[in-house]
């Protein structure tokens, strides 16, 4: 059963920059696994924020953005305000009988 | 303005069914994939299924394969999951999503609660 890994959690200062990793039990994340970022704030539906490793949709602040770092997804928020406190999930394509699997979640602390 | 609409869910005991509905707006609807996507309470997202823009081609995580089955009706503009023997395991809010076609997915709906409890 494939396993994708993010960390559970993460607290980062007001104004700081602060990276969130997906790993996937399968080995080495690439641009093929088409890497997307979910932000969940409690009692709200998810919000998608990045797709295909990198790409913003068109109500994605500037300060998110997603890369692959280090075998891994990432996505990296810089200047964090108070408001992106939230949990945020990555998601992996795998294509097969069971296309889509997602990480665990990353609460991230604003304090 | 893409709008999805999700509604059906309630409380049903364990062995029963339930059928959820997701109303879309907003985009052609049959261009595009659609997911369903479940969040048990207090846990994170679980993938559960996804069909074909066309309704051809259908996929289900192993923890519903065979007691699950979504389709839809692009003449009405809607996503549907139909549950069978159910377990009190798939007490969770259900959101459907849509496919973004190239590697992602973009808009949610609200979400649906299905409670299954004796």
């Amino acid at each position: 059963q494939t396993v994708v890994t993010q960390e559970p959690s993460l607290t980062v200062s007001p104004g700081g920059t602060v990276t969130l990793t997906c790993a996937s039990s399968t080995g080495a994340v690439t641009s093929g696994y088409f890497p997307s970022w979910f932000q969940q704030k409690p009692g709200h539906a998810p919000r998608a924020l990045i797709y295909s490793t990198s790409n913003k949709h068109s109500w994605t602040p500037a300060r998110f953005s997603g890369s692959l770092l280090g075998g891994k997804a990432a996505l990296t928020l810089s200047g964090v305000q108070p408001e992106d406190e939230a949990e945020y999930y990555c998601l992996l394509y795998y294509g097969g009988a069971q296309p889509w699997v997602f990480g665990g979640g990353t609460k991230l602390t604003v304090l | 303005e893409v709008q999805l609409v999700e509604s059906g869910g309630g409380v049903i005991q364990p062995g029963g069914s339930l059928r959820l509905s997701c109303a879309a707006s907003g985009f052609t609807f049959d261009d595009y994939a659609m997911h369903w996507v479940r969040q048990a309470p207090g846990k994170g997202l679980e993938w559960v299924s996804l069909i074909s823009g066309d309704g051809g081609s259908t996929y289900y995580a192993d923890s519903v394969k065979g007691r699950f089955t979504i389709s839809r009706d692009n003449s009405k503009n809607s996503l549907y999951l139909q549950m069978n023997s159910l377990r009190t395991e798939d007490t969770a809010l259900y959101y459907c999503a849509k496919d973004l076609l190239r590697g992602g997915w973009d808009y949610w709906g609200q979400g649906t609660l299905v409670t299954v409890s004796s």
